[in-house]
């Protein structure tokens, strides 16, 4: 199946600071989707990605699906930036396969 | 913007005990799933459904499990004979062909 990484496993910031969270996917995907688990464990949809560059607010995306990879960048961070933020990729009608995620504390 | 409702939020259950859990998909979507977070796991995927069958599965969905759309709104997970390990935290999910996934909030199920 297919595999994902996600990098950095765990970050720490002050509030303020700008940060890149990456994922790697080894094999061809058309879909790839960025969640925010929040402290009660709800997984939140930020992007719908498979490819291109997307933005909302403080935070965007972007899918190079030809190297297989994804980032997603959060400016300006805030305290409520903490939690688990999951990168998942599928392909047409089958299972999203998720990372393991990379763990972000805000501090203030 | 159309959610996916899950209930109930919280549940607890004896062990070998029988428990179902429900959902609301999203009324136009076609494609139904059910993933699974252990705390502090990544989310794995169990089970899909789509026109009234299961699509695929996944190794963890076992005999225990089974998945079913009563009518035409909810779609229900039930595990027949409730195990230590199904503790988790139990995720709907739908989608339409050309878009991404919605998640519901979640069933935190703990098994006692």
């Amino acid at each position: 199946g297919i595999q994902v990484e996600q990098s950095p496993p765990d970050l720490i910031l002050q509030e303020g600071a700008n940060s890149t969270l990456r994922c790697n996917f080894s094999d061809s995907v058309n879909n790839l989707q960025w969640f925010h688990q929040n402290p009660w464990g709800q997984l939140i949809n930020l992007f719908y990605i498979p490819s291109g560059t997307k933005q909302n607010g403080r935070l965007s995306a972007t899918t190079v699906a030809t190297e297989r990879y994804s980032l997603l960048y959060i400016s300006s961070s805030q305290t409520t930036d903490s939690g688990v933020y999951f990168c998942a990729v599928g392909t047409s009608g089958s299972r999203l396969t998720f990372g393991e995620g990379t763990q972000l504390t805000v501090n203030p | 913007e159309p959610e996916v409702t899950q209930t109930p939020s919280h549940q607890v259950t004896q062990m070998g005990q029988e428990v179902i859990l429900r959902c609301v998909p999203i009324s136009n979507h076609l494609y139904f799933y059910w993933y699974r977070q252990i705390l502090g796991q990544k989310v794995e995927f169990l089970v899909s459904f789509y026109n009234n069958e299961i699509s695929e599965k996944s190794e963890i969905f076992d005999d225990q499990f089974s998945v079913e759309r009563p009518d035409g709104s909810n779609f229900t997970l039930k595990i027949r004979s409730t195990k230590l390990e199904d503790s988790a935290m139990y995720f709907c999910a739908s989608k339409t062909s050309n878009y991404g996934y919605t998640f519901g909030s979640g069933t935190r199920l703990t098994v006692v």
